[in-house]
C-alpha cells in the first residue's frame, strides 16, 4: 500500500514560488504510474493541478499551464510541484496522489500553503 | 470542456436513511472515466468509487454508483454516521489528459 506524504513551506510571498514535494514510501514510485497534485482551497472544491508520469512527461491543467511544473525524481522516490507568480488566489490545501486507472487511489494527508506577505 | 455539475449542494438524511447523489455532465462521459469520491472534514479525499460502478478497494457495499452517459449516481442505501461528509465526481478528460471535479454534495445530519 502507497504512503504519500507532502512537504514544503506553509507560507509564501506574493508574486513569489511555491514548491513542495511528495515522498512516496515502499518503492511504489518506480510503478508504471501518474502521480498527481490537486489543490483545495479554503472552504471550496478540488481542483486537479496536473500530473506527471514514471517516464517524467507531465500535464497540467489549462488553468494554471505557463505557471506550473509537476516532476519526478525516482532516485529520491519523490515527486514536487512548483508554482510561480503566486497570488492569494493560490492559497490552498494541496494533496499529492497516486493514480489507479482513471482516478487516485492513494492521498496525501495534504500541505496547507497561504500566500501573504 | 465538460462541466460536471452536482445535486443537490447540501443533503439532509439521518442515519439508516437512503442517500442519492447525483453528478450530470455537460457532455457524454465514458463510465471508465467517472469516479468518486467521499472528503470528511480536515482530511483528503477517498476514493469510493471508480469506473461509475466499481466500489474502491475496502469501501462498504452500502456504496454503489451508476449510470451512463450525461448522467451518474452515487447511492448510499443506509446511511451510518460516518457516512456524514462531503462528496465529489470527477472525470477524465483524454484530450488534452486531465481531470475536472463535480463543485460537490454535502451530505449532513
Amino acid at each position: 500500500q502507497a504512503h504519500l506524504q507532502e512537504s514544503g513551506p506553509g507560507l509564501v510571498e506574493p508574486s513569489g514560488t511555491l514548491s513542495l514535494t511528495c515522498t512516496v514510501s515502499n518503492g511504489f514510485i518506480s510503478e508504471n504510474s501518474y502521480w498527481s497534485w490537486v489543490r483545495q482551497p479554503p472552504g471550496k472544491g478540488l481542483e486537479w493541478i496536473g500530473q506527471v508520469y514514471h517516464s517524467g512527461s507531465a500535464n497540467y491543467n489549462p488553468s494554471l499551464r505557463g505557471r506550473v511544473t509537476i516532476s519526478i525524481d525516482k532516485s529520491r522516490n519523490q515527486f514536487s510541484l512548483i508554482l510561480n507568480s503566486v497570488t492569494a488566489a493560490d492559497t490552498a490545501v494541496y494533496f499529492c496522489a497516486r493514480h489507479g486507472g482513471y482516478n487516485q487511489d492513494y492521498w496525501g494527508q495534504g500541505n496547507l500553503v497561504t500566500v501573504s506577505s | 470542456e465538460i462541466v460536471l455539475t452536482q445535486s443537490p449542494g447540501t443533503l439532509s438524511l439521518s442515519p439508516g436513511e437512503r442517500a442519492t447523489l447525483s453528478c450530470r455532465a455537460s457532455q457524454s462521459v465514458s463510465n471508465a472515466y467517472l469516479a468518486w469520491y467521499q472528503q470528511r472534514p480536515g482530511q483528503a479525499p477517498r476514493l469510493l468509487i471508480y469506473g461509475a460502478s466499481n466500489r474502491a478497494t475496502g469501501i462498504p457495499d452500502r456504496f454503489s454508483g451508476s449510470g451512463s452517459g450525461t448522467d451518474f449516481t452515487l447511492t448510499i442505501s443506509r446511511l451510518e454516521p460516518e457516512d456524514f461528509a462531503v462528496y465529489y465526481c470527477q472525470q477524465y478528460i483524454r484530450s488534452p489528459p486531465g481531470y475536472t471535479f463535480g463543485q460537490g454534495t454535502k451530505l449532513e445530519i
